[in-house]
């Protein structure tokens, strides 16, 4: 069956524009996801979700960053104002109800 | 808070030798431990999991992992490393938040 899906898998922008990177989890996933991995680190939790409701968002780093789910299905992470420091690959992944999170390929994004 | 420590960002063997890499992990409460590979331009794929059922836990592709509450490890082992397991490998837990730490990763060489 079909895994996770990322749209873009790049994202090149300019500084102070606003950016959406999209998630389409695996079918029937309950929880969504989102990670932030620096060159050279490990991913780096920012907010996850139980079909549309937000459980967890104490690793958005401030309030330019955002996302929503609001079918319980597809989630959008949305960096307004974009600056430098955001270039990261962006990584999504689902679950089920348990703890085995499965991840996409990731939106490798640059900011210039 | 809790945090995962990988020694060794590179590791290199030779084909057909042992691979070990380590983690070590420090958390308030039981933990859930994983390990994930990670080839270039994919995503992260579960290679195996802790979730309190066995010490000793096989993943796939051979690797197995040991959980050492005493030393709070949780060190990954292949008999005889495979040129195709050349990729990053990233250490993770999971204190029931549902966000994963992960580690910074070890990029493990295999040569000829």
């Amino acid at each position: 069956g079909a895994g996770v899906s990322q749209s873009p898998r790049y994202k090149v922008t300019k500084r102070g524009q606003d950016v959406a990177l999209r998630c389409d989890p695996i079918s029937g996933h309950v929880s969504l996801y989102w990670y932030r991995q620096a060159l050279g680190q490990g991913p780096e939790f920012l907010t996850y979700f139980n079909y549309e409701a937000q459980q967890d968002k104490s690793g958005l780093p401030n309030d330019r960053f955002s996302a929503e789910r609001p079918e319980g299905s597809i989630s959008t992470l949305t960096i307004q104002r974009t600056e430098q420091r955001d270039s990261a690959m962006y990584r999504c992944a689902s679950s089920l109800s348990d703890n085995e999170q499965f991840f996409g390929p990731g939106t490798r994004l640059t900011v210039l | 808070a809790q945090s995962v420590t990988q020694l060794g960002s590179h590791v290199s063997v030779s084909e057909g030798a042992l691979v070990l890499l380590r983690c070590n992990y420090s958390s308030s409460v039981p933990p859930y431990l994983f390990w994930y590979v990670q080839y270039p331009n994919q995503g992260l794929q579960l290679l195996l999991k802790y979730t309190s059922a066995a010490t000793l836990v096989k993943g796939i592709n051979g690797f197995e992992a040991e959980f050492k509450k005493s030393e709070t490890s949780f060190h990954l082992t292949k008999p005889s490393a495979h040129m195709s397991d050349a990729a990053e490998y990233f250490c993770a837990l999971d204190t029931g938040r549902r966000a994963l730490t992960f580690g910074s990763g070890t990029r493990l060489q295999v040569q000829p």
